[in-house]
């Protein structure tokens, strides 16, 4: 089982909708939970971070946590082409509190 | 704020070549580092981790290694390059208790 999952994708959403990004995770020791924003060619960007169970709010954008169902998710309301990009979840965790990274959901925001 | 300087952007080398990237970090002190790698259209594969001078875990069995010298060094190395060796690299950095930040990549062709 690997330690963060993700759906490759691509997701398509037309421009205006909420686009739902999922993310399960492994460690259930786990306390910090990230999601970040790639563009092609560029590093990646934190975009959103969440420790505690529940809904965050920023902006257009929404994370939610749920440590009993060891799952995580990112929701954008009203996508912009400009939001197509490739979303990363990661999870600190383990004996050293190292980050890990899922695969990356890529996202496309249909004008 | 903590700055994470990596170089070169871009590299082009010969199969059977070395390699040799640097990263350093300005900003924090005792950071957790991470060389990560992407292949083309591909997600983060973790590399090496590194929570301190001299200590370095491996997460993938191959012909690159990495050391860290100084607390705000880490280098990656490699003494014959394979073409599979391709792709964009990533230095990241975490604090204790902060989020994974990412330097700007070096994208290395291998030829």
């Amino acid at each position: 089982q690997k330690e963060v999952e993700q759906n490759s994708g691509p997701l398509s959403v037309p421009e205006g909708a909420i686009a739902s990004l999922n993310c399960t995770y492994s460690d259930r020791g786990s306390q910090s939970f990230f999601w970040y924003r790639q563009y092609s060619g560029k590093s990646p960007e934190l975009i959103m971070s969440i420790y505690s169970n529940g809904d965050k709010e920023d902006g257009r954008f929404t994370a939610q946590l749920n440590k009993a169902s060891q799952y995580v998710s990112l929701l954008i309301r009203d996508s912009q082409p400009s939001d197509s990009a490739t979303y990363l979840c990661a999870v600190r965790g383990g004996g050293y509190q190292k980050v890990t990274f899922g695969i990356g959901t890529k996202l496309q925001v249909i004008p | 704020s903590q700055t994470i300087h990596q170089w070169p952007a871009t590299l082009v080398q010969p199969v059977g070549s070395p390699l040799s990237l640097e990263c350093t970090v300005e900003g924090t002190s005792n950071p957790n580092l991470y060389w990560y790698r992407q292949a083309a259209g591909r997600g983060l594969q973790l590399l090496f981790y590194s929570v301190g001078i001299g200590q370095i875990s491996s997460e993938v069995p191959q012909n690159l290694s990495a050391s860290r010298p100084q607390d705000r060094q880490f280098i990656l190395s490699s003494k014959k390059l394979l073409l599979s060796d391709s792709g964009f690299y990533l230095c990241a950095l975490d604090g204790q208790s902060t989020e994974a930040f990412f330097g700007q990549g070096t994208r290395l062709t291998v030829v």
